[in-house]
């Protein structure tokens, strides 16, 4: 069983499109996640929800909304695409803080911005 | 000043031998500390965490800690080429959600 899982793996798009990315965990987290890894490897915090709740919200531009469902699933919206949008896009869940912190991360999702 | 600091390497060592990855932070209310491997095309996976000062041992890894220095550091002894990767340093700052990664040593293990 996957423990977080993200659809879809891959999207090539073209710029001005607006695209979906679905994440689900099934550890039992209440917290999760969304970074963005860029080119040169760097892992950047955008959003995370703690049981459905937002509780970070990084300086993003507001074409990218996430919506959590539930506590179990988290998905990030990005309307009219950008060229610099073009990441792998990583969905990640944690215990809450008083356990290990350690962040679980999904297998990622490769976006392409033509 | 970026908020977690690592050279980008790449860091080449050879087989058997110790690779030591090195990480400083900004932030002086930071509790928690990680490191992740991340291997090319796959997601970052957890391989040491670390709370305290000292040393923490987890077979051929060790994680050393100097909260004073606003240091962490990764030693991998008997380097395999199945090491080879890029290491991630990763901080938490006590009573938040809030990770924040540097952007990765690249190791080759030399065969």
């Amino acid at each position: 069983d996957t423990a977080v899982s993200q659809t879809p793996k891959y999207l090539v798009t073209q710029m001005g499109n607006d695209k979906s990315i679905k994440c689900e965990q099934n550890l039992g987290h209440d917290t999760m996640y969304w970074y963005k890894q860029d080119s040169k490897k760097f892992l950047k915090i955008m959003f995370s929800y703690n049981n459905k709740e937002l509780i970070i919200n990084e300086t993003v531009p507001n074409r990218f909304s996430p919506k959590s469902p539930d506590k179990a699933h988290l998905n990030l919206h990005i309307n009219s695409l950008e060229l610099g949008d073009s990441a792998v896009y990583f969905c990640a869940s944690s215990l809450p803080l008083v356990d290990t912190g350690e962040l679980f991360f999904g297998e990622g999702s490769r976006l392409t911005v033509l | 000043q970026k908020e977690v600091e690592q050279n980008s390497g790449p860091l080449s060592v050879p087989e058997g031998a110790i690779a030591s990855l090195n990480c400083t932070y900004s932030d002086r209310v930071s509790q928690s500390f990680f490191w992740y491997r991340q291997y090319s095309g796959k997601s970052p996976e957890l391989i040491m965490s670390i709370y305290s000062n000292g040393d923490k041992e987890d077979g051929r890894f060790t994680a050393q800690l100097n909260k004073a220095s606003q240091y962490v550091s990764l030693l991998i002894r008997d380097s395999q080429p199945s090491d080879s990767a890029t290491y991630l340093c990763a901080v938490q700052t006590s009573g938040t959600y809030k990770y924040i990664f540097g952007t990765g040593t690249r190791l080759k293990v030399l065969a």
